[in-house]
């Protein structure tokens, strides 16, 4: 089946810091879709990407669509400890139709120290 | 609140015993999914049901077993437990709708935590 790598698994930063978080998939895609599950709650989705070189923001948050459609990466700018949780990676593969199941990667937790 | 709502939040129970969780879609959603999510690793998908019909089917055992009802409330149902079934189970759900890119994006609900003893 399709798989998302997202790594490393884990990640600490000192709070202020900017952060990158890339995820890749070995198919085209052609939805990418950013969660972030804090503590104990459900992924709670950050931002969407539909087109190849996409480039959205969400407040500090920034995440592109990849030009191969094979990847995506997420930016934090200016860190909180608010900021800490599991990063998720989503992505829908483009050969299956609008209502193919959506894939994720296995997420990146992120620490934040202040 | 996402506007999907998953009861009970916390579920302890013992190996062999049978457990229902309940999932209540956000208005107008058509469509549910279910997610396991165990320790440290990611979602992994389950099943999918839209309009009270199965849709996907995902890694699900064949002691579990899910339904979506006439109002669209999903319930799934995990017999003969074990300790490895300890887990957040998390439905999720979305309107899914043909061409409509924006229509499929999922959105969570807080999750149930099963514990298995």
């Amino acid at each position: 089946g399709q798989q998302l790598n997202q790594s490393p698994q884990s990640m600490f930063i000192q709070e202020g810091e900017d952060v990158s978080m890339n995820c890749t998939s070995s198919s085209i895609f052609n939805t990418w879709l950013w969660y972030k599950q804090d503590p104990g709650e459900g992924p709670v989705l950050l931002i969407a990407l539909y087109k190849a070189g996409e480039l959205t923001s969400n407040g500090r948050l920034t995440a592109q669509f990849g030009i191969t459609r094979k990847d995506s990466f997420l930016n934090i700018s200016a860190s909180i400890p608010s900021d800490v949780g599991i990063y998720f990676c989503a992505g829908r593969p483009s050969f299956t139709g609008a209502n193919s199941k959506l894939t994720f990667g296995k997420g990146i937790t992120l620490s934040v120290r202040p | 609140d996402s506007g999907v709502t998953q009861t009970p939040k916390h579920l302890i129970t013992a190996t062999g015993q049978r457990v229902t969780l309940r999932c209540s879609p956000r208005s107008g959603d058509l469509s549910v999914y279910w997610y396991q999510q165990s320790l440290d690793q990611g979602l992994q998908f389950l099943i999918q049901y839209y309009n009270g019909e199965e849709r996907a089917k995902g890694n699900i055992l064949e002691r579990f077993s899910a339904q979506q009802f006439p109002d669209l409330h999903s319930e799934l149902n995990l017999s003969s437990l074990e300790l490895g079934d300890s887990a957040l189970y998390f439905c999720a759900s979305s309107v899914e709708r043909t061409g409509d890119s924006g229509a499929n994006v999922l959105t969570f609900g807080a999750g149930s935590r099963l514990t298995v003893l």
